[in-house]
């Protein structure tokens, strides 16, 4: 069954502090992997998308990681700050047999910087 | 980048009507547009994939007559909710690959938030 999970559920740090979010997944064939914030209320913005042969991309202070041997992957934000606030979202694509694309969501890590 | 819109923003109606959401896909054109749920603290859902100028495909559990979805142009995909309760007030978010992109990145719209009163 195509899978993703992601680690942990929630997130509290304080500002200027690092952290490392997990996403683990189980989606096949794989096609590509991708990291999306969102803010509450509005809809998710792409950080990151990695392909197979992709170990890491990085986007300002977002730096993203992907091993497709164990099939995980991470999002680790240096030097956080309070806009950082949102929920994170690993979302793995994989086509299918008709040669369309299936995006599997993950369930999110809700990430909350304090001051 | 791409742009997706989507209007209304948020809306409020009475139980047992009908609202009709538009995602538009402003400087590409999407032959294929999703459209997805969210309730609070959860994760999207896929509903649907709307297809330019074909049927919709609903996912399993998705009342295709609950939920209607046009995409009349390559630019414009609507979903209408008919005889709304209460229990479909969520977050309705619709997404668009875009072109020239084989299919890698998905521009998501900023949301249409449905009250069902």
């Amino acid at each position: 069954k195509n899978q993703v999970e992601q680690s942990p559920q929630s997130l509290i740090i304080l500002e200027g502090k690092n952290c490392t979010l997990q996403c683990n997944y189980t989606v096949s064939p794989f096609s590509n992997l991708r990291w999306y914030k969102q803010d509450t209320g509005r809809g998710p913005v792409s950080l990151t998308i990695m392909t197979f042969s992709e170990n890491t991309k990085s986007n300002g202070r977002y730096t993203a990681t992907l091993d497709a041997d164990t099939k995980q992957s991470s999002l680790h934000i240096t030097a956080s700050q309070l806009s950082d606030s949102a929920s994170y979202i690993c979302v793995v694509s994989g086509s299918t047999t008709s040669g369309t694309y299936k995006y599997i969501f993950g369930t999110g890590t809700r990430l909350k910087v304090l001051a | 980048g791409a742009v997706v819109s989507q209007h209304p923003s948020w809306v409020i109606c009475k139980s047992g009507t009908s609202v009709k959401i538009e995602c538009r896909s402003l400087d590409f054109q999407a032959t294929t547009m999703f459209w997805y749920r969210q309730f609070p603290k959860q994760s999207l859902m896929l509903m649907a994939t709307s297809n330019e100028g074909s049927k919709a495909t609903y996912e399993q559990g998705v009342e295709k007559d609950k939920f209607l979805i046009n995409h009349a142009s390559l630019t414009l995909s609507t979903l209408t909710v008919t005889s709304a309760h209460p229990e479909d007030s969520s977050f309705y978010i619709c997404s668009a690959p875009a072109a020239g992109t084989s299919k890698k990145t998905q521009y998501f719209g900023p949301g249409t938030r449905l009250l069902v009163l």
